[in-house]
């Protein structure tokens, strides 16, 4: 299992500005995910993080709005860019050992 | 490609009551899955998985068994608590892609009255 620290647990930001949210994981892992939970909605892959090496985004999402850091195996960023209201969800940091996931508490965005 | 159709809420029950949401799936190769359960306030977290066909998963009196004939994944509780109010996510994993992440269905929100 993993135990893994997310912040900002919240935030209430205004728009144009930017939020880092970071994530910290109590063991070495390879692979770190981000997530976008939507109000109402599930959970969307935004992009998958390797340490030293850039990150793969998925259909929707790039770099210039969500940009990830992954300096070493315990920890990575997620850069929510330019804020407009429509990136109000919960972000979620994730991260695969074995056949399971863990995720973080996540991080509830308000974009004012 | 890879999806999860998962039974829309939500589910209101009285204690005591047998529960099932149903969740089937979609995938190119042959998927874990799993059932995730977001407690109020708090982070997801792994109920519980089967990794191939007919294997049955279970936790906190939760089952679910890995159908590959009808690809479904349903979970089932014989007598739910309060306790166990919650959203349940039905997910799926296809590791013949060579990924590890995770597919979600739209949760089920659950709520148990005394």
């Amino acid at each position: 299992s993993a135990v893994i620290s997310q912040k900002p647990s919240r935030d209430i930001c205004q728009r144009g500005t930017s939020l880092t949210i970071q994530c910290q994981v109590d063991s070495q892992v390879t692979m770190m995910f981000w997530y976008r939970q939507q109000p109402g909605q599930s959970l969307t892959l935004i992009a998958t993080a390797n340490q030293g090496s850039e990150a793969t985004y998925e259909s929707g999402f790039v770099i210039d709005k969500f940009p990830i850091s992954r300096p070493n195996l315990t920890f990575s960023t997620l850069t929510v860019s330019n804020m407009s209201p429509e990136d109000s969800s919960i972000y979620l940091c994730s991260v695969a050992i074995g056949m399971g996931a863990f995720f973080g508490q996540g991080t509830r965005l308000t974009v004012v | 490609g890879n999806s999860v159709t998962q039974m829309e809420g939500p589910v209101t029950l009285s204690e005591e009551a047998f529960l099932t949401i149903n969740c089937t799936y979609t995938a190119t190769g042959y998927p874990s899955l799993f059932w995730y359960v977001q407690y109020p306030g708090e982070g997801l977290q792994l109920l519980l998985k089967a990794t191939k066909a007919d294997d049955k998963g279970s936790n906190k009196g939760f089952e679910a068994t890995y159908r590959k004939e009808t690809t479904s994944f349903h979970l089932e509780k014989g007598s739910v608590q309060v306790s166990d109010s919650a959203v349940y996510f039905c997910a799926l994993s296809d590791h013949q892609t060579g990924a590890n992440n995770l597919f979600f269905g739209t949760g089920t929100r659950l709520t148990v009255i005394p």
